[in-house]
């Protein structure tokens, strides 16, 4: 799986966006951008994926560059229950033997501040 | 709530005790997953059931031993572990290992060896 870089740490007012980038610029056809974030002492909460579109939910939105080298993961109004550690993460779903495997990175510290 | 339950929460044990760690899911997900988290790191995948077959171990210490009985319960069997086995282990439940939809985590058991 292609690996992902991130900045290990950010900060974000209360009710701003926060926009949280991730570098995946050896990604492969096969391969989907997905995030998530771990709030302390839980365990790993799944916000979004995507393959090459932009994609909306009622989390976040997930924009992905034409190259796909890159993506954005942006959270319209940032709450303090949004502070946790957000993980993007390469995954391919087919072919392979590591196939369906989640790889998790450092991820991005994020501390939404009143 | 997270859909995924594990039990116990929290386990102390001593390196000769044999426990079990237990992983339910009741959303007809046909993949399961266990992680070990250490502190202040990324989770990192253990094993992976597709089907209730073992599909993926990750050169696993075979003080661990895993087990799916049926498509909606996983289960980790500890013996005679060390104490860098102290940490966070997660499960996690997916439609299938293959297909792009998203991995869902419980909240994990946290251990600690004696």
């Amino acid at each position: 799986d292609a690996k992902t870089t991130q900045p290990p740490s950010m900060d974000c007012a209360e009710g701003r966006a926060a926009n949280l980038p991730c570098n995946h610029s050896t990604i492969s056809g096969n391969e989907y951008v997905y995030w998530y974030r771990q709030i302390h002492s839980q365990g790993p909460q799944y916000i979004i994926h995507g393959l090459k579109n932009n994609e909306t939910n009622e989390m976040a939105s997930l924009i992905i560059t034409e190259d796909r080298k890159s993506s954005t993961l942006i959270l319209p109004h940032a709450t303090l229950r949004d502070t946790a550690v957000y993980y993007c993460i390469v995954k391919a779903n087919a072919g392979g033997t590591s196939y369906g495997k989640l790889t998790f990175g450092q991820g991005t510290i994020l501390t939404v501040h009143p | 709530d997270t859909e995924v339950t594990q039990t116990p929460k929290h386990l102390v044990m001593g390196m000769t005790n044999k426990k079990s760690l237990k992983c339910e899911q009741h959303m007809g997900h046909r993949a399961m997953y266990w992680y070990k988290q250490k502190a202040k790191k990324p989770p990192e995948l253990m094993f992976v059931y597709s089907y209730e077959k073992l599909s993926i171990n990750e050169s696993v210490p075979s003080r661990f031993s895993p087990e799916c009985p049926n498509s909606s319960l996983l289960n980790l069997h500890l013996h005679a572990l060390q104490p860098e086995d102290s940490a966070l282990y997660l499960c996690a439940s997916s439609y299938e290992q293959g297909r792009p939809q998203p991995q869902h985590f419980g909240d994990g058991t946290r251990l600690s060896i004696l």
